[in-house]
């Protein structure tokens, strides 16, 4: 089985604080992907990376940044969190290969006050 | 730019009724096409798949989707739900040539009434 996980299910920051979301799979995937959910919007890409050190902005990136130094790790970091980047957060990875299947993980509720 | 639209924003249903849900794409070349459902408290997964071939996909739970490409559409269906099959269900799309893409209808919550 697939695992990705997210170091927190639940996340309260303050406006301005720099906060980290990590992110782990164990399948040896290339590809690994940052994604927020808001009601109504459905999932939005905020960043990928196809291969460690190796990104791409999604089509909302502004506010984020990334971070792949190893290949089962994928940071998404928010530099000075604001009220809107209210969301929850969710991880995904999957094969390089033409699979084209994510496989997700749990999501962090990341809540910012 | 590309799009995916589920045009049931939220669907209640009582138990054995059947589930069809729409879901359209704009994009006028090849695409792969995704069901993912969020159980609640649950993550993502994967419902199924069409990449090629026979266009009446089957799926996991007695689920199934038709890839009409005259119509850009593919709609899940399923021919008895149960109460078990309360979540959200988002259909996804990924253009063949951008292939590391993939666009998120903004999903469908179900209700199924015991």
């Amino acid at each position: 089985d697939v695992k990705v996980t997210q170091s927190s299910r639940y996340l309260v920051k303050r406006t301005g604080e720099k906060v980290f979301l990590e992110c782990v799979q164990d399948m040896d995937h290339e590809n690994m992907f940052w994604y927020r959910q808001d009601p109504g919007l459905g999932l939005r890409l905020i960043y990928f990376s196809y291969d460690v050190k190796m990104k791409e902005k999604g089509d909302i990136p502004e506010g984020y940044s990334v971070s792949r130094e190893k290949k089962e790790r994928f940071s998404l970091i928010l530099e000075s969190a604001s009220t809107n980047q209210t969301s929850m957060y969710l991880c995904a990875s999957r094969p390089g290969t033409p699979t084209y299947e994510q496989y997700f993980g749990p999501g962090t509720r990341l809540t910012v006050t | 730019a590309q799009s995916v639209s589920q045009h049931n924003h939220h669907v209640i249903l009582s138990e054995a009724a059947s589930l069809e849900l729409g879901c359209n794409y704009s994009y006028g070349g090849t695409v792969n096409l995704f069901w993912y459902v969020q159980y609640p408290g649950q993550h993502l997964q994967l419902l199924l798949k069409y990449f090629s071939g026979d266009p009446l996909v089957k799926g996991i739970k007695g689920f199934e989707a038709e890839f009409i490409k005259s119509k850009f559409s593919f709609n899940l269906r399923k021919p008895s739900v149960q109460w078990s099959d309360t979540a959200e269900y988002f259909c996804a799309v990924t253009p063949t040539h951008s292939s590391y893409k993939l666009i998120f209808g903004s999903g469908t919550r179900l209700l199924v009434r015991p």
